[in-house]
């Protein structure tokens, strides 16, 4: 079966630092990968796809950027966090062509 | 206009009765339908999907998509204060989703 694991659970980080979310998938190959950013009563938005190692598609325009070096391994990366990028971030997986995306338990970032 | 509107909610009902969340959308092109429940400070989780309009039953649960609407639409059946969560609707075009905002359900003991 397969399961996905996203690190840290908590992250407080100042402003002006930088940032590294890793998300990795076990248990099957060449997974479609998610990154999500969820901020209370706005739902989930969508910042990163990707289908293929080294194949980052963005979705918003925004001072955090994404790498998938393997192809199990998504990774979200900030150089200098701001205080608006606080909020929950998630990791999804999906099988290539399938709409299913299954969650990891979502990484909560406080940047003061 | 949103593409995927949803009530947010909040909704509270006594344990035993029948919950109905709804959400309505804009675009025609979406082709899977998938409501998600998520708990506090946890990751959503797949609660059910389908594909073409009707009914699709599993256990208390029963998803509904009208795409002539363009309305779905989650029953829960008997309901207990384990179903209190946020639950949240998603609607699929090619590789991605697009997700309501969430309605917040609480179960009364």
């Amino acid at each position: 079966s397969q399961t996905i694991h996203q690190w840290p659970a908590t992250l407080v980080q100042p402003v002006g630092s930088p940032l590294s979310l890793e998300c990795t998938v076990e248990g099957t190959s060449n997974p479609n990968l998610y990154w999500y950013r969820q901020a209370a009563g706005r739902g989930l938005q969508l910042l990163f796809y990707s289908v293929g190692i080294g194949q980052i598609s963005s979705e918003v325009p925004q001072n955090l950027s994404a790498s998938r070096p393997q192809d199990r391994q998504f990774i979200l990366s900030s150089k200098k966090l701001l205080l608006s990028d606080s909020g929950f971030y998630l990791c999804a997986w999906s099988f290539q062509g399938l709409g299913i995306q299954y969650f990891g338990a979502g990484t909560r970032l406080s940047v003061l | 206009q949103k593409e995927v509107e949803q009530d947010p909610g909040p909704l509270s009902v006594p344990e035993g009765a029948i919950v109905s969340l709804n959400c309505t959308y804009s675009n025609s092109a979406f082709q899977y339908f998938m409501w998600y429940r998520q708990y506090s400070r946890k990751g959503p989780e797949l609660l059910m999907y389908t594909y073409s309009s009707g009914n699709k039953e599993d256990g208390r649960f029963t998803a509904q998509v009208d795409k002539s609407s363009k309305y779905i639409s989650l029953f829960i059946r008997d309901s207990q204060p384990s179903d209190s969560a946020t639950y949240l609707c998603a609607m699929r075009i090619n590789e991605k989703l697009t997700f309501g905002t969430g309605t917040r359900l609480t179960i009364i003991p």
